[in-house]
């Protein structure tokens, strides 16, 4: 069981706005940037949001991420069907100097 | 273009060794922290070890005292010994870039599976 907690799995239809939610304490979130990634499996992890709600570079804009306290969510809107993927939430964990990940979100694009 | 490829999973028995490559192109490791991370068949992903660019290393509590990471900097190349591998270590193992500065794991492999089996 990770330390982040994500609901298993989440669901939209194309056009739809859907949200994946993260849920940790004080020593994880409370206190370190959120990463999300997006993940077929079989193939490599994508970086799709960095230092809680940063897109990098050629990530679209209909990706957003905040945190508040203890909690963090990704919102994708204008779902796509090439969105339908395995979702993480990933932060540094100081006391055991690695990452830590959700147990991830499965998205389904109905 | 960055480019991380991995290489040397496959079959191997309870109690044996592997040894994982990581070979990437288009920036240098030694200038970076790299990440080993896995997915084990069903199941989400979890980090398993990092190098820093100083060459400290760290491990994940599953895989302390068994795994070693490494680097050859003249190589451009990132390993992962495996020792006293256990069914549970079964997974898609996949090398990550951590340019750090809080940027996160940017560049990821398309992974190498270890099936650890009798």
């Amino acid at each position: 069981q990770s330390v982040l907690t994500q609901p298993p799995s989440a669901s939209g239809t194309p056009g739809q706005r859907v949200t994946v939610s993260c849920a940790g304490s004080n020593s994880n979130i409370g206190s370190n940037y959120v990463y999300w990634y997006q993940h077929l499996p079989g193939t490599a992890p994508k970086l799709l949001i960095y230092r809680n709600n940063q897109r990098p570079s050629g990530v679209p804009d209909r990706f957003s991420a905040s945190k508040s306290g203890t909690s963090a969510s990704l919102a994708i809107s204008g779902l796509r069907s090439e969105d339908e993927a395995d979702y993480y939430c990933a932060v540094w964990h100081d006391s055991l100097s690695g990452w830590v990940f959700g147990g991830g979100t499965k998205l389904t694009v109905l | 273009e960055v480019q991380l490829v991995e290489s040397g999973g496959g079959l191997i028995q309870p109690g044996g060794s592997l040894r994982l490559s990581c070979t990437a192109s288009g920036f240098f490791v030694s200038s970076n922290y790299m990440s080993w991370v896995r997915q084990a068949p069903g199941k989400g992903l979890e980090w398993v070890s990092i190098i820093y660019s100083d060459g400290s290393t760290y491990y994940a509590d599953s895989v302390k005292g068994r795994f070693t990471i490494s680097r050859d900097n003249s190589k451009n190349t990132l390993y992962l010994q495996m020792n006293s591998l256990r069914v549970d270590d079964t997974a898609l193992y996949y090398c990550a870039r951590d340019p750090g500065y809080d940027y996160g794991l940017d560049y990821w492999g398309q992974g190498t599976l270890v099936t650890v089996s009798s």
